[in-house]
């Protein structure tokens, strides 16, 4: 079977750090991909994680676990147009991505 | 005009209605995707066509047919659509195609669908 699971909401004050976390379950794995979406737009692509460890970004990380199937989002310095919902999404070798339900992210002064 | 583009962005329709949504994409990919959004659900995946084939069909009801006349154009036809299918549909491509566990895939503004 195939299984998803990151925080419905998380609430972080402007400056500060988050990190949003994502177990997943799924056969054939290749990596994790994180997306952002904000209300109203489209996901658009944030990173991808094909191997263990941390991906740096500008104020993005992501790291993934492979042996503990568990990976995370981290943003730092956060600013109030980080406020969206995340999505990660493992990623499989012959089937698109699955998107869970994501994470709310809100931003508060 | 690049990336992924979708027409219209909004659109309201009655359940006896037939109307087309249109995606087209300018970054030469060879994948392209039907998804839909609902308000507190996950991106639910419709359609995958890899090199103008329809390689995927996540049994979505007959009332909804894509149509993927060449590499840039994807389209989703709705007919007598119930109320319950209102939600934002979302078009995406890839540069590889589905088959590709690497592949990242680019979306577009989205078609906001109200079924009255």
């Amino acid at each position: 079977g195939q299984s998803l699971e990151q925080p419905s909401e998380v609430t972080a004050v402007e400056g500060a750090i988050v990190q949003i976390n994502c177990t997943y379950q799924t056969s054939g794995f290749y990596g994790l991909s994180w997306y952002q979406q904000h209300d109203g737009g489209a996901p658009t692509f944030l990173s991808y994680n094909a191997l263990d460890g941390l991906e740096e970004t500008g104020r993005f990380s992501s790291f993934l676990s492979r042996s503990d199937s568990y990976g995370y989002l981290l943003l730092q310095e956060l600013q109030m147009k980080d406020s969206a919902s995340y999505f990660c999404a493992p990623r499989r070798g012959n089937t698109p991505l699955v998107f869970g339900k994501g994470t709310r992210l809100s931003v508060i002064a | 005009e690049t990336g992924v583009t979708q027409t219209p962005r909004h659109l309201v329709m009655g359940m006896t209605n037939k109307k087309s949504l249109k995606c087209e994409q300018h970054l030469g990919h060879n994948a392209m995707y039907w998804y839909k959004q609902s308000a507190k659900k996950p991106l639910e995946l419709m359609f995958v066509y890899s090199l103008e084939e329809r390689v995927e069909n996540n049994s979505v009801p007959s009332r909804f047919s894509p149509e993927c006349p060449n590499s840039s154009h994807l389209f989703l036809h709705l007919h007598t659509l119930q109320p319950e299918d209102s939600a934002l549909y979302l078009c995406a491509s890839s540069p590889l195609g589905r088959t590709s566990g690497t592949d990242t895939q680019y979306f577009g503004p989205g078609t906001r669908l109200t079924v009255l």
